[in-house]
């Protein structure tokens, strides 16, 4: 199985307060693993992504930071969120030596009142 | 940075009738992908294409990668009220340390009437 498993499915939080969505991958060892953001429900932007433990790659300067803190594990931070960070937001991961083939999660979708 | 042209943003077609959209980039791609993205969801991958000139078929959807390596087109025949949602084209090349990423189109947003 190459689950992917994101927390929570929906959530709705107040401007200034912090975020915390996690990630969690089932299935081949050493995946890389990908944060996205679906404004409006079009348009996927890359956030962050990660080819190991401990290593991140930012696309876009923002408001959030993400963490991988184990293998099959993404995080996505934010210590103070802005209405913009509203959205829907995508974990995904390659499969293998498949590297070009990336498969989502069932996503999140965050509201900043 | 790379950019993915898909088209045509929107469709609106009756049930049984077939379908087209493409995407077009101006850099040359390894991989092409087709997603379909059902409200709420996340995408789900329904094509890959890793060689030029390369023909897929995946049940009622047809999709090639372009000669050229900048183009690709993706066909849905016979069209159901299940095949409504947003299909995403995707390119993966190997320039400028881009090995892992993937480039996405805009989408396109299909409505099937029955």
């Amino acid at each position: 199985s190459q689950t992917i498993h994101q927390w929570p499915a929906t959530l709705v939080q107040p401007v200034g307060s912090p975020l915390s969505l996690e990630c969690t991958v089932e299935g081949t060892s050493n995946p890389n693993l990908y944060w996205y953001r679906q404004a409006a429900g079009r348009g996927l932007q890359l956030l962050f992504y990660s080819v190991g433990i401990g290593q991140i790659s930012s696309e876009v300067p923002q408001n959030l930071s993400a963490s991988r803190p184990q293998d099959r594990q993404f995080i996505l931070s934010s210590k103070k969120l802005l209405l913009s960070d509203s959205g829907f937001y995508l974990c995904a991961r390659n499969i293998g030596s498949r590297y070009n083939e990336q498969f989502f999660g069932p996503g999140t979708r965050l509201t900043v009142l | 940075g790379q950019q993915l042209n898909q088209s045509p943003q929107s469709m609106f077609i009756q049930e049984g009738e077939d379908v087209s959209m493409n995407c077009t980039s101006s850099s040359i791609f390894n991989t092409w992908l087709w997603y379909k993205q059902d409200p709420g969801e996340g995408p789900v991958l329904l094509i890959a294409l890793y060689k030029a000139g390369e023909l897929t078929s995946n049940g009622r959807l047809t999709a090639q990668f372009g000669i050229t390596r900048k183009d690709s087109f993706l066909n849905i025949s016979a069209s159901i009220p299940s095949d409504v949602g947003i299909y995403f084209c995707a390119g993966q090349s190997n320039s400028g340390g881009s090995n892992y990423k993937l480039t996405f189109g805009k989408g396109t947003l299909l409505t099937v009437n029955p």
